[in-house]
């Protein structure tokens, strides 16, 4: 897996637009990059998966450069439920047995 | 609704007491695993299992074990628990071992061992 580097903390208020970024400058050809996000004492949840250029679902946006060397979730209009640890997993196997979550950015939202 | 499912959610236990955490899923996912999470280390993989009948250590499997008889459950056991495996432990599957299918976890069990 190539290795990510992420912001450990970010403070944001609600309704205002929040952008992660993970940087994984060893990316390799077939790896995808994968966000998950934990709010406190339940699981991980799969948010959103892209290879390249950019990703929208219901939940968020990543925006992927040409390079590849980094990523960006974007969470649009943030809300205090949004306050939660976000993983940035980048790997051709990060949905099994190789899956390595580092520490996360911590999210906070506040009112 | 499709969901992996651990209990239960909070186990209390002394010293030296079995206990058995179990995972089931409904997804018919071939891949399934154990993590636990504890404050500053993040989540640290216990067992991994590819199939029936094909479990695998993770990065911390010491003082663990774990049977995959069924594709549904993924049953972890602590034989003789001790207080360092106070912990937070999770449950996941996913589609296959390989690949980049999603992660899916159950919501947790607190475990205190005194």
């Amino acid at each position: 897996l190539a290795k990510t580097t992420q912001p450990i903390s970010m403070d944001s208020y609600e309704g205002q637009e929040v952008n992660i970024t993970c940087s994984h400058n060893n990316i390799a050809t077939n790896d995808y990059i994968t966000w998950y996000q934990q709010f406190p004492s339940q699981g991980p949840r799969f948010i959103i998966q892209g290879y390249k250029t950019k990703v929208t679902n219901e939940v968020a946006s990543l925006f992927i450069p040409a390079d590849r060397k980094s990523s960006t979730l974007s969470l649009p209009r943030v809300s205090l439920s949004d306050t939660a640890v976000y993983y940035c997993l980048v790997g051709e196997d990060t949905g099994g047995f190789k899956t390595i979550f580092g520490a996360g950015t911590r999210l906070f939202v506040k009112a | 609704e499709a969901q992996v499912t651990q209990n239960p959610r909070y186990l209390i236990t002394v010293t030296g007491k079995k206990l058995t955490v179990t995972c089931s899923q409904n997804m018919n996912h071939e891949y399934m695993s154990w993590y636990r999470q504890d404050p500053g280390l993040g989540l640290r993989q216990i067992y991994y299992s590819m199939n029936v009948e094909v479990t695998d250590k993770g990065d911390v499997p010491e003082g663990y074990k774990v049977s995959r008889k069924e594709k549904r459950n993924f049953p972890l056991i602590l034989e003789s628990p001790s207080p360092n495996q106070t912990s937070l432990y999770f449950c996941a599957s996913s589609l296959s071992g390989t690949g980049v299918p999603p992660l899916h976890f159950g919501n947790g069990t607190r475990l205190t061992v005194t």
